[in-house]
């Protein structure tokens, strides 16, 4: 068990600039979520996948942002047209979900991804 | 909306020192609960967990007692190490509605004085 990888694990990019940051989850798990994490604050939740599909999307992912698990393994984030505003830790978690089974459902986060935008 | 309250930070304390921080939640059904952790540079790590009202969760050396009544779930540990320094979140998440999400505190930091 290698955890959950995320590269890069920083990013400095000038505002404008599309960016790109991937995430492998550990291996059997079959849930990838993606968080945004601002200083003094809690993460956010961003959108999840159950293998490749994408269920769910929270209202803070704009249309700039876009998410990809094409085979249901690693998962990429990208921003198009980066803002300042979009200046955060991006967190990548993964779990194995087996329903009514609450305590297997535990998210198991990586290191992040500190983008600055310029 | 769903949402989760923790006390503010920072909070100092000495080596062996009683630790409390406060953490209250706001949800429309049932939830689980979990204290998750934070050192410097790396990711949260999954402190303890309750999945039902008067669950009790503890892992080295915390706990924390699910309150229904007070919508809380205060994490405390008896004697404070160096080691324990930290960020802290509360979080909560709905398995069965709601796919899985899970909604955090905004985080206390603790800092353990030798």
């Amino acid at each position: 068990d290698t955890g959950v990888s995320q590269n890069p694990r920083h990013k400095i990019t000038k505002r404008g600039q599309n960016v790109t940051f991937r995430c492998d989850p550990i291996s059997e798990h079959n849930r990838l979520y993606w968080y945004r994490q601002t200083l003094g604050q809690g993460p956010e939740f961003l959108t999840y996948f159950q293998n490749e599909a994408q269920l769910e999307k929270s209202r803070l992912l704009s249309d700039r942002f876009s998410a990809e698990r094409p085979k249901g393994s690693f998962s990429t984030l990208e921003i198009q047209r980066t803002e300042q505003g979009d200046s955060a830790m991006y967190l990548c978690a993964s779990s194995l979900e087996e329903k009514y089974q609450v305590a297997k459902n535990i998210q198991y986060f990586g290191a992040g991804t500190r983008l600055s935008v310029l | 909306g769903d949402s989760v309250t923790q006390m503010e930070g920072p909070v100092t304390l000495s080596e062996e020192a009683f630790l409390t921080i406060n953490c209250t939640y706001t949800a429309t059904g049932y939830p689980s609960l979990f204290w998750y952790v934070q050192y410097p540079g790396e990711g949260l790590q999954l402190l303890l967990k309750a999945t039902k009202a008067d669950d009790k969760g503890s892992n080295k050396g915390f706990e924390a007692t699910y309150r229904k009544e007070t919508t809380s779930f205060h994490l405390e540990k008896g004697s404070v190490q160096v080691s324990d320094s930290a960020v802290y979140f509360c979080a909560l998440i709905f398995i069965y509605n709601q796919g899985g999400k899970l909604i955090f505190g905004q985080g206390t930091e603790l800092s353990v004085k030798p």
